[in-house]
């Protein structure tokens, strides 16, 4: 059972397009990573965000904790096919040292 | 700097029989995991180590899986015997401590079982 709910499963948008993905649990987290993985490669870290409300901008990728600390955002601007991949959201909750656990993904793919 | 090192790749093996995996960490990095991570979905944690010490198995299905870290450095994941439902992308990563953000992964082994 993965404590993070993530939506959509699936995005198929075309290059130039905008997007947002989805991070939703009923638990509080201490803070909250978002994870970019392409087939075949492990997961890399793009982002950590640790007090509720915190906004991070990371080029064309916008990273929203909420206020709760319960979800997270990642919005992207203007795809590229190169965004293209698996995007994860992990959360950590308090007391278990950053033991981070992943969320159910959301798989992107941006048409040229 | 090398990152972290897994190996095999990939790994096809017949079940009923055993399969392990061997992680390299970054050099320095106390803290090493390994998860499980089935197609499309995100990583399930296995096993996480502070140094030698397992300090997380909860999730560990110990009745044919096992892991080890003896000296604190590299790290052995076994499965004994595989079964269908483990094929899977076997993952490895590593931070510097507990509490630290961000961890490091590997490329993984796909372990399919046939």
């Amino acid at each position: 059972t993965q404590l993070l709910e993530q939506s959509p499963q699936f995005l198929s948008i075309q290059e130039g397009e905008n997007l947002t993905v989805y991070c939703n649990s009923s638990s509080v987290f201490s803070s909250l990573q978002w994870y970019r993985q392409e087939p075949g490669e492990g997961p890399v870290l793009l982002v950590t965000v640790v007090t509720g409300g915190e906004v991070k901008k990371l080029k064309r990728l916008t990273f929203q904790f909420g206020d709760a600390r319960k979800d997270s955002s990642l919005h992207i601007t203007a795809a590229q096919p190169g965004d293209t991949g698996l995007y994860l959201c992990a959360g950590a909750r308090a007391g278990t040292g950053n033991q981070f656990y992943f969320g159910t993904g959301t798989s992107l793919t941006v048409i040229p | 700097e090398a990152g972290v090192v897994q190996s095999p790749r990939y790994k096809i093996i017949e079940k009923k029989q055993p399969v392990a995996f061997w992680c390299n960490p970054i050099s320095g990095h106390n803290t090493l995991y390994w998860y499980r991570q089935n197609l499309g979905q995100g990583p399930e944690l296995l096993i996480r180590y502070e140094n030698e010490e397992a300090v997380d198995d909860s999730q560990l299905p110990k009745d044919r899986f096992s892991a080890e870290r003896l000296k604190g450095v590299d790290s052995t994941l076994k499965i004994q015997p595989a079964e269908l439902g483990d094929s899977a992308v076997y993952l490895c990563a590593s931070s510097p401590r507990t509490g630290s953000y961000g961890y490091t992964f590997g490329s993984g082994t796909r372990l399919t079982v046939v």
